[in-house]
């Protein structure tokens, strides 16, 4: 496996259901992103991990909660959802270096989430 | 803040160039552009580092202009794989604030 990896690509959950969505990167960065794409609105960073270390949180609903076990992987708990938040989520990896730019993120498939 | 881009969308015969412009409120540290195709991942297409600097990919170039807080991407003699929604990503300096543009949906027609 190369790159970024989620799963599953698809998920269709009940508003009362608890879920999880995995993502793995093979790429040795050191930090990691997950993402929000709505139809017809712009990627909204949701939560960003630098070295395993939560380090920012865009005002996220508390029925996400984000886990970073190491480096390599990223999980995004569910539970409760809303119809609203029915949306493509990615993930994304990237190597931070201390002020130094280089490159920039690697994005995952994603994953198609369907909030009935 | 978001970052402005223009056109919102463009439709291109095969063979012909395209400019999309990215806008910044805020003097920026860097620029990124993305490339995202119907039902896939962003694709990075490169990064600009404040400076001025020009890029080239193939035959897609980037510019930033430090001065107007502003990046132009390039598309010259577009192909049909060209097509997909191309998004602009902005930071004030490093590790601050990065904020995706709304995207611009670009069609490569034969």
């Amino acid at each position: 496996e190369t790159g970024v990896t989620q799963t599953p690509r698809h998920l269709v959950m009940g508003m009362t259901n608890k879920k999880s969505l995995k993502c793995e990167q093979h790429l040795g960065h050191n930090a990691m992103y997950w993402y929000k794409q709505s139809a017809k609105k712009p990627l909204e960073l949701m939560f960003v991990y630098s070295l395993e270390e939560r380090v920012e949180n865009n005002s996220v609903p508390s029925r996400f909660s984000p886990e970073c076990p190491n480096s390599s992987h990223l999980f995004l708990h569910l539970h409760t959802l809303q119809p609203e938040d029915s949306a493509l989520y990615l993930c994304a990896s990237s190597q931070e270096n201390l002020g130094a730019r280089d490159y920039g993120y690697t994005f995952g498939s994603g994953t198609r989430l369907t909030v009935v | 803040q978001q970052p402005v881009q223009s056109p919102q969308a463009v439709i291109l015969r095969e063979g012909e160039d395209a400019v999309i412009n990215c806008s910044s409120s805020k003097a920026l540290y860097s620029v990124h552009w993305y490339r995202q195709k119907h039902g896939e991942a962003p694709v990075f297409l490169m990064i600009l580092l404040k400076g001025g600097e020009q890029k080239g990919h193939e035959k897609i170039s980037a510019s930033f202009n430090e001065k107007k807080q502003q990046s132009s991407l390039y598309l010259t003699a577009s192909q049909l794989s060209y097509s997909g929604t191309y998004f602009c990503g902005t930071e004030w300096s490093y590790g601050q604030n990065f904020v995706f543009g709304p995207g611009t949906r670009l069609s490569v027609l034969p």
